[in-house]
This record gives C-alpha cells, sequence and structure tokens, in this order.
C-alpha cells in the first residue's frame, strides 16, 4: 500500500552542527506535505510545510526540500540545539490520503 | 486561544468497559481529526471530520470505535467495549481545512487492563 518511511530512525548531532532528516514517501497523488517535531509527553507540533509546486521552503532554522521526481523530502535544521531533541514526523496528504511516518528521533549532543 | 483541549488526560479502565475521550477544537477550524499512537504502529489517522461530517473513517480499527461531532466545538471518540489492545495515546487535532497544518492537543493517555 501507500506508505511513507523514514531512512533513518535515530538521528545523532552535535550541538551546532547541522541536521537532516529524511523522508521517502510513495504515493505521487500527494501534494501537501508537513514536519512534525514531537518531543517526549506532548503532541507533534508543526514546523514547516510545502506543498507541491515548490521544491524548497525556509523557515526559521529550518529548510525543508521536496524532490517530486524520487518522492523524496528532507528537513534541514541548521545549527542543532538541544532543544531540537525530539522525534520528527513527515506526513503526506492529498485529495484521498493522509500519512505519517514513523518518525526519527534526534538526539543532540552538548 | 487555549489550543486543542482533550480530556481526560489519562484513562485507566478494564477489559470489557466504555471508554469516550473527548476533544474541543480550536474555535473557526473547520476539520478535525482523531489519532491513535503506538510503540509499535506509529501515528495512525483514525477518522477525520470536515465541518462536523466525517470524511474518512477507514483507518477505524473496528466496530468497537466510533467518532462523533455534533458540533463545531465538540467530538468525541468512543470504545465499546475495550480490550487491552487498545491502549495508546489518542490524539485529536483541528486544523483550519484539510490542507493546512494541523494543531494536536496533549493527547489522552488509555491503560485497558
Amino acid at each position: 500500500g501507500e506508505s511513507v518511511g523514514l531512512h533513518l530512525p535515530t538521528l545523532s548531532v552535535q550541538e551546532g552542527d547541522n541536521s537532516i532528516i529524511n523522508c521517502a514517501y510513495s504515493n505521487s497523488a500527494s501534494d501537501y506535505f508537513i514536519w512534525y517535531k514531537q518531543e517526549s509527553g506532548k503532541g507533534p507540533q508543526f514546523i514547516i510545510d510545502i506543498r507541491s509546486n515548490m521544491d524548497k521552503r525556509q523557515g526559521q532554522r529550518v529548510t525543508v526540500l521536496l524532490n517530486k521526481t524520487v518522492k523524496h523530502l528532507s528537513l534541514q535544521i541548521a545549527a542543532t540545539q538541544p532543544g531540537d531533541s525530539a522525534v520528527y514526523f513527515c506526513a503526506e496528504t492529498g485529495a484521498n490520503n493522509l500519512f505519517f511516518g514513523t518518525g526519527t528521533r534526534l538526539t543532540v549532543i552538548p | 486561544d487555549a489550543g486543542v483541549i482533550q480530556s481526560p488526560r489519562h484513562e485507566v479502565t478494564e477489559m470489557g468497559q466504555e471508554v469516550t475521550l473527548r476533544c474541543k477544537p480550536i474555535s473557526g477550524h473547520n476539520s478535525l481529526f482523531w489519532y491513535r499512537q503506538t510503540m509499535m504502529r506509529g501515528l495512525e489517522l483514525l477518522i477525520y471530520f470536515n465541518n462536523n461530517v466525517p470524511i474518512d473513517d477507514s483507518g477505524m480499527p473496528e466496530d468497537r470505535f466510533s467518532a462523533k461531532m455534533p458540533n463545531a466545538s465538540f467530538s468525541t471518540l468512543k470504545i465499546q467495549p475495550s480490550e487491552p489492545r487498545d491502549s495508546a495515546v489518542y490524539f485529536c487535532a483541528s486544523s483550519r481545512d484539510y490542507y493546512n497544518e494541523q494543531f494536536f492537543g496533549p493527547g489522552t493517555r488509555l491503560t485497558v487492563l
């Protein structure tokens, strides 16, 4: 079936380094993508989104890249901070589908 | 705005009992979503409503699960009868519409003994 999958279930980075979290999606009809951050004991929190008519979108310290050719989505976090430690989910949305990936746990090493 | 409100935050019940989870979406949001999160299956969409109407309930596990949205400010997810395998964190989320960011509530941690 259609699904969203993450290449890396865990990622550890040094504080101050950049982080890259990847996500593969399989439904070519998906046209809206969102990255969420979930801290322990809390609900997912919106980070950044991108629509299929774009290939890059930047926020504060975060950038999302969309490659529709290979159905790949990535989240880049600049100058990673301890507060960025969390599980990150990508979500894909289309007219008839809404799926969340399994999540990647990001650990920032002080 | 207080954000999405869910109650109770924690629920412990015995197998066979009825469980009702409640959600108040953010005022003005037209879409409401119910999710279940477990270590084994991750975050699963159970059902979503648009303008109080259920649009897609294909994620509802079985007939023991039902959801209602009687008005724009309230929704319930009911499990009857509950089973140990229903133990999970249940999230409610709302958004302005289907193609916008979702705001999640704090979740209800359900334990069925």
